[in-house]
């Protein structure tokens, strides 16, 4: 049972080049959310997928695409990335979208756009 | 808008010494509260949470308690350990079925031998 897995791991982009962030999880979870983490900002929610088919814009989502695959999957695309989408981006999943329910989080992909 | 506020870092202790991170919220309606704890080079990890006023959400050591009448959920440990440093983030989730998390600034705890 892996929980989130996230990759990469590190990537290194120059402006204007896409990307694929890849999310999997592995608990049957309904919901799956995409957050990027900078310094002193806590993490913001870029997209989510309340349920398999749907997907909502969060606080940040110029900039961002996403897709739900299936059930197991979420993905966020960078179509052309600018250096202040440089940060941490962490998936996570949680059961359902109900409030009291834990997410479990991803490892993290460490992006840097020169 | 929703909004949660932490206390400021870093913030260095001693072993054995008293925690306390500070939290408080904005939010309408009645939101769950959590901590959720990252370790140097790793995701973050639920460490506690309260879904209504007046619970209170322990673990490992840890406490916090959902008052509404203060709009606080501050995190408390008694005796903190040195495996205990990390930064530690509060958060809601409002009554929305969305489960949307909404994070404060997180707070870095280092704990000196």
């Amino acid at each position: 049972n892996a929980g989130v897995t996230q990759t990469p791991k590190f990537q290194v982009l120059k402006t204007g080049q896409s990307m694929t962030l890849q999310c999997a999880q592995d608990m049957n979870h309904n919901s799956m959310y995409w957050y990027r983490q900078d310094p002193g900002m806590g993490l913001r929610l870029i997209y989510y997928s309340a349920s398999e088919g749907t997907t909502d814009k969060g606080e940040v989502p110029n900039g961002y695409n996403v897709s739900r695959l299936n059930k197991r999957e979420f993905s966020l695309r960078l179509e052309s990335a600018a250096p202040s989408q440089t940060s941490v981006y962490f998936c996570a999943s949680s059961a359902t979208g109900a409030p009291y329910n834990e997410q479990f989080f991803g490892p993290g992909t460490r992006l840097t756009v020169l | 808008g929703n909004s949660v506020t932490q206390m400021e870092g870093p913030v260095t202790l001693s072993e054995e010494a008293f925690l306390t991170i500070n939290c408080t919220y904005t939010a309408t309606g009645y939101p769950s509260l959590f901590w959720y704890v990252q370790y140097p080079g790793e995701g973050l990890q639920l460490l506690l949470k309260a879904t209504k006023a007046d619970d209170k959400g322990s673990n490992k050591g840890f406490e916090a308690t959902y008052r509404k009448e203060t709009t606080s959920f501050h995190l408390e440990k008694g005796s903190v350990q040195v495996s205990d440093s990390a930064v530690y983030f509060c958060a809601l989730s409002d009554s929305s079925n969305t489960g949307k998390l909404i994070f404060g600034q997180g707070t870095t705890l280092q704990v000196k031998p």
